[in-house]
């Protein structure tokens, strides 16, 4: 079945790294996506993954995926204040485009 | 082009009252799909055409419900004879032809609909 589902609250220092972690149940999911959302705003897509992938990093943002356990992380080094919003994973399903969400995390940084 | 644009940003409606909602995606986006965010929750998928035809509709999808895609290029969704429940934030996103290097969804900044 379709389900993704993420920690719903993150606080962290400034300077520090943020993990953020999504698990997923679908193990037809072909790629898997970070948005990051700001209050009131659409969404921003961070980075993706391929399911045959195992890291991506992309400058500050590193995203681990385990495929056995069904887990997928994004890693955010030395955390800023711009940093804060909500992050949400998705995946997309063999044979299908829709994007399936996670209830996204709320991250806080604070100074 | 800047990216996916929506109009209206914002839309407060009585209850029983229609509404139209437009999408103007990315171009040569071949691909838009409709999503709605209730708070507190993560997207969920309404619709998706690719050109001008529809090819899916989730079950959220009730026959209030109706979007087109006439020209292949913007996209509108109705709601017809709307409910307190059709709060929501109403996403939009276009996505390139599939076998592209950027093959994901980039989204608009929604439209936001309160039902009074």
């Amino acid at each position: 079945g379709e389900d993704v589902e993420q920690s719903l609250f993150l606080s962290v220092r400034e300077g520090d790294s943020s993990v953020i972690n999504c698990t997923y149940t679908d193990s037809s999911s072909t790629y898997l996506y970070w948005y990051k959302q700001e209050p009131g705003a659409g969404l921003q897509l961070l980075t993706y993954i391929f399911s045959n992938m195992d890291m991506k990093q992309d400058q500050r943002l590193t995203v681990l995926l385990n495929k056995k356990d069904k887990h997928l992380s994004l890693r955010i080094a030395d955390t800023q204040t711009g940093d804060s919003a909500i992050y949400f994973c998705a995946e997309t399903l063999y044979n299908t485009d829709k994007l399936i969400f996670g209830t996204g995390t709320r991250l806080q940084v604070f100074p | 082009d800047t990216g996916v644009s929506q109009d209206p940003r914002h839309k407060i409606t009585k209850r029983g009252q229609n509404v139209t909602f437009r999408c103007d995606p990315i171009s040569e986006h071949n691909r838009l799909y409709w999503y709605r965010q209730t708070l507190g929750q993560g997207p969920e998928f309404l619709t998706y055409f690719q050109n001008e035809a529809q090819l899916e509709k989730s079950r959220l999808l009730s026959d209030r419900f109706s979007a087109e895609r006439p020209k292949g290029s913007f996209s509108t969704l109705e709601i017809q004879r709307t409910e307190q429940g059709d709060s929501a934030m109403y996403l939009c996103a276009s996505s390139p032809p599939p076998g592209g290097p950027q093959e994901t969804q980039y989204f608009g900044p929604g439209t936001r609909l309160l039902v009074l």
